[in-house]
């Protein structure tokens, strides 16, 4: 256990929607990122947010945005979704003392759009 | 950050040692050798990590060659859980900086 929470662990929407992805990093940890893996894409890097603030973009497109709360815990909205959305989404967490930044990964939320 | 090279698939006995090889050719001197492992859809997780020491911990050990063009992760006694995709990354430490992860390499633990 790595001490990052995701929900829903599994959503199944239709094209068109909206959805929102919830992350809880480790106590402690300032730093969260996203992440998407498709069949045809591997692992890629979303979206960073430290304490609160946009850090670092990856390949995000513009109808994905995130957000990071006082409590620390992020959200990934993803809207208008296509089928090409569907897609394991993983967070990850750093920040604690004494693990440099290492990142730990949650265990993901699968999103299918249909 | 570098660009790394792995074997697509490998093979392992059960009970044996696997070696996992990455090559990082063109690894700066702040840059960190990563490895993160995938079992089937599950969330990364992190394995080992060093610098040009060679490091040991509990589930595995990485050993860097004297250049640090290349480094082996080392499973002493692989096991049909340790089945999974396994990353080599290299990054600069403590820049908070993302993952860039590469195809991996496949490795299949067999009884």
């Amino acid at each position: 256990d790595s001490g990052v929470t995701q929900t829903p662990k599994h959503l199944i929407t239709a094209t068109g929607q909206r959805v929102t992805l919830r992350c809880s990093p480790r106590s402690g940890d300032l730093s969260v990122y996203w992440y998407q893996q498709s069949l045809d894409q591997g692992l890629q890097f979303l979206i960073q947010y430290y304490n609160g603030e946009e850090r670092a973009k990856g390949n995000i497109l513009e109808r994905f945005s995130a957000q990071q709360f006082p409590d620390l815990h992020s959200e990934l909205n993803l809207s208008s979704l296509e089928l090409g959305d569907s897609a394991l989404y993983f967070c990850a967490s750093t920040g604690t003392s004494g693990t440099g930044d290492t990142q730990y990964f949650g265990p993901g939320t699968r999103l299918t759009v249909l | 950050d570098a660009k790394t090279t792995q074997p697509p698939s490998m093979d392992c006995a059960e009970g044996r040692a696997a070696n996992l090889p990455c090559n990082h050719s063109t690894i700066s001197g702040n840059e960190y050798v990563y490895w993160y492992r995938q079992i089937h859809s599950q969330g990364p997780q992190y394995i080992i990590h060093g610098l040009k020491n060679n490091e040991t911990n509990e589930m595995a050990s990485l050993i860097i060659t004297e250049d640090r063009k290349s480094s082996t992760l080392i499973l002493p006694h692989a096991t049909l859980r340790d089945t999974a995709v396994y990353y080599c990354i290299v990054r600069v430490n403590n820049a908070g900086n993302m993952l860039t992860f590469g195809g991996g390499t496949r490795l299949m633990v067999k009884p």
